[in-house]
């Protein structure tokens, strides 16, 4: 099972715009990490949320997380075509030594 | 530094058949693990290691096996390979904290006739 589920399952905006899409979850976790995945390739860690915060910025991209609502979302800034991939956010939860992934995000940014 | 890398990067597997899937490392971590990514869908763990020497189940370790040979290599072996087991294989290592970031590879697509 997921624990992740991220919204919307695609998304299309125009270079310049903002991007954001959101990772729900069910159970209580130890940390929230997002990755980016272009098409035929891995998965690439853009960033890391633990429990005990609020917010994280990397670059372009910020990071919230609600952990009474059990949800996260990415946002990424002035988005660019080099933008343009598969979004999933990961969570860690109890004692497992494990990442449970969600469904990803499409994200398509059109020149 | 090479990071991850699987070999092979493409499979053609006749129903029955068998295979493994090579992963290595050169990170010097502790943790690794394989993953199959489904059409649509995210990554479900198969198996994976915590440190050398340790194997542990995920989520979808039927019809898998095993083997941590040493820290910088763990492998994934299909013993009698079924249509199901059409996905791709990623494998990850992490180093320190388990729950923290996990390094992927490039990939293995594998496709079971």
């Amino acid at each position: 099972s997921q624990q992740g589920e991220e919204d919307p399952q695609a998304l299309s905006i125009q270079e310049g715009e903002n991007a954001t899409m959101n990772c729900s979850y069910k159970t209580s976790i130890n940390n929230l990490q997002w990755y980016r995945q272009n098409s035929g390739r891995g998965l690439v860690h853009l960033i890391l949320i633990r429990s005990n915060e609020r917010e994280k910025h990397s670059g372009r991209l910020r990071v919230t997380l609600d952990t009474s609502k059990k949800s996260s979302s990415l946002l990424i800034t002035a988005s660019r075509a080099a933008d343009t991939a598969s979004y999933f956010c990961a969570t860690s939860s109890g004692s497992a030594r494990q990442l449970t992934f969600g469904s990803g995000t499409q994200l398509t940014v059109l020149p | 530094n090479a990071g991850v890398t699987q070999t092979p990067k493409f499979q053609v597997l006749k129903t029955g058949q068998s295979m493994t899937l090579q992963c290595a490392q050169d990170m010097n971590h502790n943790s690794m693990y394989w993953y199959r990514q489904d059409p649509g869908m995210g990554l479900r763990l198969i198996y994976y290691s915590a440190s050398e020497g340790t194997t542990d189940k995920g989520e979808v370790p039927n019809g898998y096996n095993v083997s941590r040979l040493n820290k910088r290599e763990f492998s994934l072996r299909l013993e009698s390979a079924a249509p199901s087991q059409t996905s791709v294989y990623f494998c990850a290592s992490s180093g320190g904290d388990s729950w923290g970031t996990q390094y992927f590879g490039p990939g293995t697509r594998l496709l079971v006739l």
